[in-house]
């Protein structure tokens, strides 16, 4: 079964910093660009970053690093200097080639308070 | 950065109602476009790619079609099982931003 499973989510203080991790399964992980997405509560879909099969990443958020390693058929996501406004459930997402977001994990929940 | 725009934010139908749902994008992207649909807690769900192929077992009474700037999803004869929030989302160059998305709730 083709299957994305995160995890590494919880509560942190304000400043602090976490890493998620996505495990992937049923499918040849490092043919396929990698993405994470967050959604704050009440709110709608916010696309953070991409990483291509060969390792090249974007991001749009300057506090949050994707890194993958094909061989352990793993993405991660470090997030520094969290603040309250990070508080989401971070989804990681499949890409098919030059497509859309074709399977999602089924995301974990990060929440910054003190 | 594409910015995508979805019309309306909610919408209050019916079953068997037909529904559509717009999104414009701030500047073209051809057909490099998906819809999604997500229900409470769930993750989203992939239904049409590239503005208006079907995705492998969604049901055919979801449709998709434009080009550019402008797209439409519509549901001919909405189920109970399609009361959900539908997002969205441009894949042209190297952003894949969504829509804001549109809650479709029973009237």
């Amino acid at each position: 079964e083709v299957q994305l499973v995160e995890s590494g989510g919880g509560l942190v203080q304000p400043g602090g910093s976490l890493r998620l991790s996505c495990a992937a399964s049923g499918f040849t992980f490092g043919s396929y660009e990698m993405n994470w997405v967050r959604q704050a509560p009440g709110k709608g879909l916010e696309w953070l970053s991409y990483i291509s099969s060969g390792g090249n990443a974007d991001s749009v958020k300057g506090r949050l690093t994707i890194s993958r390693d094909n061989a352990k058929n793993s993405l991660s996501l470090q997030m520094n200097s969290l603040r309250a406004e990070d508080t989401a459930v971070y989804y990681c997402a499949r890409r098919v080639l030059d497509g859309p977001f074709d399977i999602w994990g089924q995301g974990t929940m990060v929440t910054v308070s003190s | 950065d594409i910015q995508m725009t979805q019309s309306p934010s909610t919408l209050s139908a019916s079953v068997g109602d037909r529904v559509t749902i717009t999104c414009r994008a701030s500047q073209t992207i051809s057909t490099w476009l998906a819809w999604y649909q997500q229900k409470p807690g769930k993750a989203p769900k992939l239904l049409i790619y590239k503005a208006s192929s079907l995705e492998s077992g969604v049901p055919s009474r979801f449709s998709g079609s434009g080009s550019g700037t402008e797209f439409t999803l519509t549901i001919s004869g909405l189920q109970p099982d399609d009361f959900a929030t539908y997002y969205c989302q441009q894949y042209n160059g190297y952003s894949r931003t969504f829509g804001q998305g549109t809650r479709v709730e029973i009237k």
